[in-house]
């Protein structure tokens, strides 16, 4: 298995824009992550999916932001409009039983 | 809400010296998880502990779970430069269903 894939792995966006970032989970895998990641507030959890059923969305920050996993294989992060204080790496991770994370290499977002 | 707090952030000592960095929590954790992450990547697994009072060793590196499964410490010993890099401590909560929470990670640099 090619681990966890996202995509892009880097984003250069201006205020107010639509950003998605994408997730390929590692097949099998039951549990998938949505974590950011800043120097200042470290890795915060998202948003958390079970068997593509979102179980946990309190650590969503705005309406702004949105998640979806229509199937097992693939899951979407948007958010619409973006900001400046989005910037970020964005992490998923998946996992098999909610433990021991695999995580994806990130996706570097700069809102300009 | 769960909240694991690491330290020091920040860790620079010479190499060959030995070196604990530390987990705590007010919460119980049902395993304990510590990841290891470089620039440019995502967390990579190192270990979990599972039972209170449980140490592992993985080569240099030794972990030890709390008795009371709410603390975790990480000891090296002889760092080597490689060991370079963002520990992360993460708490599994006691429902299999518990999001997987992340601390903010202890900053080590081994200098040469």
């Amino acid at each position: 298995d090619a681990g966890v894939i996202q995509s892009p792995r880097h984003e250069v966006t201006e205020m107010g824009q639509e950003v998605t970032l994408r997730c390929k989970p590692i097949s099998g895998h039951d549990y998938l992550f949505w974590y950011r990641q800043t120097m200042m507030r470290g890795l915060e959890l998202l948003i958390y999916f079970n068997n593509n059923v979102p179980i946990d969305d309190s650590g969503m920050p705005e309406d702004r932001f949105s998640a979806k996993m229509p199937n097992a294989s693939f899951s979407t992060l948007k958010i619409q409009p973006s900001e400046p204080r989005d910037s970020a790496v964005y992490f998923c991770a998946s996992s098999f039983f909610a433990a021991e994370a695999f995580f994806g290499q990130g996706t570097r977002l700069t809102v300009v | 809400t769960q909240l694991l707090e690491q330290s020091p952030q920040f860790l620079s000592i010479q190499e060959g010296e030995n070196l604990t960095v530390y987990c705590n929590s007010s919460s119980v954790f049902s395993s304990l998880q510590w990841y290891r992450q470089e620039p440019g990547e995502g967390p990579v697994l190192l270990v979990t502990v599972v039972t209170g009072g449980e140490v592992k060793k993985l080569k240099r590196l030794t972990f030890q779970f709390g008795d009371a499964r709410k603390d975790s410490s990480l000891h090296i010993t002889a760092a080597q430069p490689g060991d370079t890099g963002l520990y992360l401590c993460a708490g599994v909560g006691r429902n299999r269903d518990d999001k997987i929470i992340f601390g903010k990670g202890t900053r080590l640099h081994i200098l040469p």
